[in-house]
């Protein structure tokens, strides 16, 4: 169950697009399309942004999008916004019944 | 509206025990994998146990388990974490999460604090 390994910060200008990855194992992201991505402002509870690798839910707007390769998993951000900067944490259902998150991405909107 | 409200956070000293309750409301609570997730002060989300629909299955990260107990009560829509031997890297925000493989509603978090 070792976390999965996120970028400490990224940061983009308003408007452009920014990439943040995730890296897992054969054991968790490699093998699993269960990959979740969360949005997290100071003092918040999480919110969930991307399920199922690629899934947005209802009232996510279609600027996040998330995709996979191998081990890795990505959330792309396009049209930044000042409302974007927070943290990102991603996860992946890692086999028997257990999640495992990542540590987490600051987004700086420059 | 769906809504999670956490409560039942303290501070207590290393070894003692508390219990987390989570109250929800607008959705049928009886139909969702429920889980609890942490965050230790400045760190990052930890996935701590989860729990099937009608409680026969629970799971639990490796570092609870044999101390906490998630349990749930679906005539009051309700869900619990009974923590045990209580650790000073416990310390964190709990929060209550709809959902096994992916979380999309919270609590709002509830501090249990573990110190001498």
């Amino acid at each position: 169950q070792s976390a999965l390994t996120q970028p400490r910060s990224v940061s983009g200008s308003p408007g452009q697009s920014v990439t943040i990855s995730c890296t897992g194992t054969s054991s968790d992201i490699g093998v699993y399309t269960y990959v979740s991505w969360y949005r997290q402002h100071p003092g918040k509870a999480p919110k969930l942004l991307i399920y199922d690798v690629t899934k947005r839910p209802s009232g996510v707007p279609d600027r996040f999008s998330g995709s996979k390769s191998g081990n890795t998993a990505s959330l792309t951000i396009s049209g930044l916004q000042a409302e974007d900067e927070a943290d990102y944490y991603c996860c992946s259902y890692a086999g028997s019944y257990s999640v495992v998150f990542g540590g987490g991405t600051k987004l700086t909107v420059l | 509206e769906v809504q999670l409200v956490d409560s039942g956070g303290d501070l207590v000293q290393p070894g003692q025990s508390l219990t987390l309750s989570c109250v929800v409301s607008g959705f049928t609570f009886r139909s969702y994998w429920m889980s609890w997730v942490r965050q230790a002060p400045g760190k990052g989300l930890e996935w701590v146990a989860n729990i099937k629909q009608d409680g026969s299955e629970k799971y639990y990260v490796d570092s609870v388990k044999g101390r906490f107990t998630i349990s749930r009560d679906n005539v009051k829509n309700s869900l619990y974490l009974q923590m045990n031997s209580l650790r000073v890297e416990d310390t964190a925000v709990y929060y209550c999460a709809r959902g096994e493989l992916a979380f999309d509603s919270w609590g709002q978090g509830t501090l249990v604090t573990v110190s001498s």
